[in-house]
């Protein structure tokens, strides 16, 4: 069965708005989670880690206040888009870390599609 | 910093054709390396992993061989199926690191 969730799995909003993606790990507790954003027929871009309990660290060139992570329990973490305008639309992927051996589980994606 | 090079796509093949998606990497240390398959508007799946050198990572009839000396990982099968259409990234992990860096991805399709 699958071992990591999101919610929801597409959504469409209007320029201006903001959109939170949940990112929920099914089968042990997660310290660690990440994040990619995914463009078409191109590789995954880590956005940022989130750490349970701590503040995300986020890679060179995301802006932290547009795409605001919260890891409020060992099995959630949310990533919210900010003011999204049409250049956020995109595939966006969370993963989650099984501590015991580093082994990271991928979200099955969310499609992100901004007016 | 540590990074991955696949082969570019896209790669058509018949059904039942050999397959051999190339995978090479820059790293320092003993990372672990991984291909990971992502089927259309899904999210990756792990097909194999290796975490040492000459260890052979294998799943679903895929193989790939860890080889530190030429600091390869290619992808193998000796019969593709159009169900093994999609798009296939390969993938390190450091030593000691929680991080994946991830290959460009590689988009294969399989014709009947």
């Amino acid at each position: 069965g699958a071992v990591v969730s999101q919610h929801p799995s597409w959504v469409i909003c209007k320029s201006g708005t903001s959109v939170k993606i949940e990112c929920r790990s099914l089968d042990f507790q997660a310290t660690t989670m990440f994040w990619y954003r995914q463009f078409p027929k191109q590789s995954l871009m880590l956005m940022a880690t989130s750490n349970e309990g701590s503040k995300a660290t986020y890679e060179q060139g995301v802006e932290k206040d547009k795409f605001l992570i919260n890891h409020a329990s060992l099995t959630l973490s949310t990533l919210t888009v900010t003011s999204a305008h049409p250049e956020d639309s995109s595939f966006y992927i969370c993963s989650v870390v099984r501590d015991s051996n580093n082994e990271q589980f991928f979200g099955p994606g969310t499609r992100l599609t901004v007016l | 910093g540590d990074s991955v090079t696949q082969m570019e796509g896209p790669v058509t093949l018949s059904e039942e054709a050999f397959l051999t998606i190339n995978c090479t990497y820059t790293a320092t240390g003993y990372p672990s390396l991984f291909w990971y398959v992502q089927y259309p508007g899904e999210g990756l799946q792990l097909l194999l992993k290796a975490t040492k050198a000459d260890d052979k990572g294998s799943n679903k009839g895929f193989e790939a061989t860890y080889r530190k000396e030429t600091t390869s990982f290619h992808l193998e099968k000796g019969s593709v199926q159009v169900s093994d259409s999609a798009v296939y990234f390969c993938a390190l992990r450091g030593q000691g690191a929680q991080k994946l860096v991830f290959g460009q991805g590689t988009r294969l399709t399989i014709n009947p």
